[in-house]
């Protein structure tokens, strides 16, 4: 079963600060089937990129995904502040589905 | 509109079997690009996968929880069902049913979220 790691765990930024969060699977998948959420306490999580690469419908353009193979990366350029979250990657493969542990960006 | 509306008791005791019901509205369950899937999560804790339930009825299960878990739907009442046999407080959770689309262009993921529900887990 594959796993997938997330880092930094924790990453404190200030608003306008780029954020660089990490996806690394325990072997190599398909980024069509690597997606990224991001959860807020008493929400709903929200899809924000699938694909790897590809904004969810409404996702502003300041999120972006990418990577290939082991490593994905979640881009958000310039942090405005309803972007502190956590942000989850999740794979599917062989039936099954896999979150990562989260990475939580908050205000520095 | 897509919306999906989990229900089912607050509170459940040790031992007991939790079921919850997943209410969607704005999609066919038999929509061969769709499924309902079970997410959870621990206060505190990351998202867990459960269980899924496609269009042709195909079911998957989380390797750690498969023996406690059934998933079914009632295509007719919009309606996915979740079992979890013998419940211990560590399953104290929000628990979620999302949305499962296969896209057009082969990628799949979660597109919409109920709000979740939070089980308790105590005597």
């Amino acid at each position: 079963e594959i796993v997938l790691m997330q880092s930094p765990g924790t990453l404190s930024l200030s608003p306008g600060e780029r954020a660089t969060l990490s996806c690394r699977a325990s072997q190599s998948v398909s980024s069509s089937y690597l997606a990224w959420y991001q959860h807020k306490p008493g929400q709903a999580p929200r899809l924000l990129i699938y694909g790897a690469s590809s904004r969810a419908t409404g996702i502003p353009d300041r999120f972006s995904g990418s990577g290939s193979g082991t490593d994905f990366t979640l881009t958000i350029s310039r942090l405005e502040p309803e972007d502190f979250a956590v942000y989850y990657c999740q794979l599917y493969r062989s039936s099954l589905w896999t979150f990562g542990q989260g990475t939580k960006v908050e205000i520095k | 509109q897509v919306t999906l509306k989990e229900s089912g008791p607050v509170l459940v005791k040790p031992t007991e079997t939790l079921t919850l019901t997943c209410t969607v509205s704005g999609f066919s369950l038999s929509n061969a690009r769709m499924g309902v899937s079970w997410i959870r999560q621990p206060p505190g804790k990351a998202l867990e996968w459960l269980a899924h339930i496609f269009s042709n009825d195909e079911k998957s299960y989380s390797t750690s929880l498969k023996s406690r878990l059934t998933i079914s739907k009632d295509t007719s009442k919009s309606q996915v069902v979740l079992t979890m046999t013998n419940m211990d407080p560590v399953d104290t959770a929000t628990y979620y049913c999302t949305r499962i689309l296969f896209s057009v262009a082969g990628t799949v993921y979660f597109d919409y979220w109920g709000q979740g529900t939070l089980v308790t887990v105590s005597s």
